[in-house]
């Protein structure tokens, strides 16, 4: 099955600063990978999400890229703010419904 | 406006008892899922369903089981609770349809086994 890996755990930086999570995953026919961020007490909400045949996605402050021949997508945000303090999950999906998780990154912004 | 809800949000059992979660979707989703939250774990799933009277087991689906009567709700119950089965429980629901993969989370249910 589909095992993915993300990095890092933690990630803490200054307000202003950019930040990146970078995530590989292991099965080729993977097609689709999303981005969720779960603020503390709720459940996680998708941000953004990029699909095989695209190698990058911007949605303002936020982007995705996705490298298909290394299995890695990575998620950068810029300007960050401490409203963008959550935990950040990676995932990668094929054929069927259901998603493989990464492990999480916690973002801690200071102000 | 479309939503899914989780109830209890907070629940402290005793081990060996049964205890059931709640999960209720008004998106009219076929897919729903319930996952637990560990830390250093993330999101690992329990069961998952594809439309009503369709279950299957996830990775972690020992000492759980669901249900799928109507489309709106996948219930979760633990038939005897352990210590091991404190957790953070989300339920997730997703549209069946082409090109439409993303998964609404619920607000998670907290429990202890005590």
């Amino acid at each position: 099955g589909e095992n993915v890996e993300q990095h890092p755990s933690t990630l803490s930086v200054q307000e202003g600063d950019s930040a990146v999570i970078k995530c590989t995953y292991s099965d080729s026919a993977s097609n689709y990978f999303p981005w969720y961020k779960q603020e503390l007490g709720k459940g996680p909400q998708l941000i953004i999400d990029i699909r095989s045949n695209v190698g990058e996605k911007k949605d303002q402050r936020i982007a995705v890229t996705l490298n298909k021949t290394a299995k890695h997508f990575s998620l950068h945000i810029t300007e960050t703010q401490p409203e963008d303090s959550a935990v950040y999950f990676c995932a990668a999906k094929g054929g069927s419904y259901i998603p493989t998780f990464g492990r999480g990154t916690s973002l801690i912004v200071h102000p | 406006d479309a939503e899914i809800t989780q109830s209890p949000r907070h629940k402290i059992t005793e081990t060996g008892r049964q205890v059931t979660l709640a999960c209720h979707q008004t998106w009219n989703h076929n897919n729903m899922f319930w996952y637990r939250q560990d830390l250093g774990h993330g999101l690992r799933l329990i069961h998952y369903s594809y439309g009503v009277q369709d279950t299957n087991k996830g990775e972690v689906s020992d000492g759980y089981s669901v249900s799928r009567s109507n489309t709106e709700d996948l219930p979760l119950t633990l038939e005897s609770a352990a210590s091991s089965q404190t957790s953070v429980y989300f339920c997730a629901s997703s549209d069946l349809r082409e090109g439409l993969n993303e998964q609404f989370f619920g607000p998670g249910t907290r429990l202890t086994v005590l």
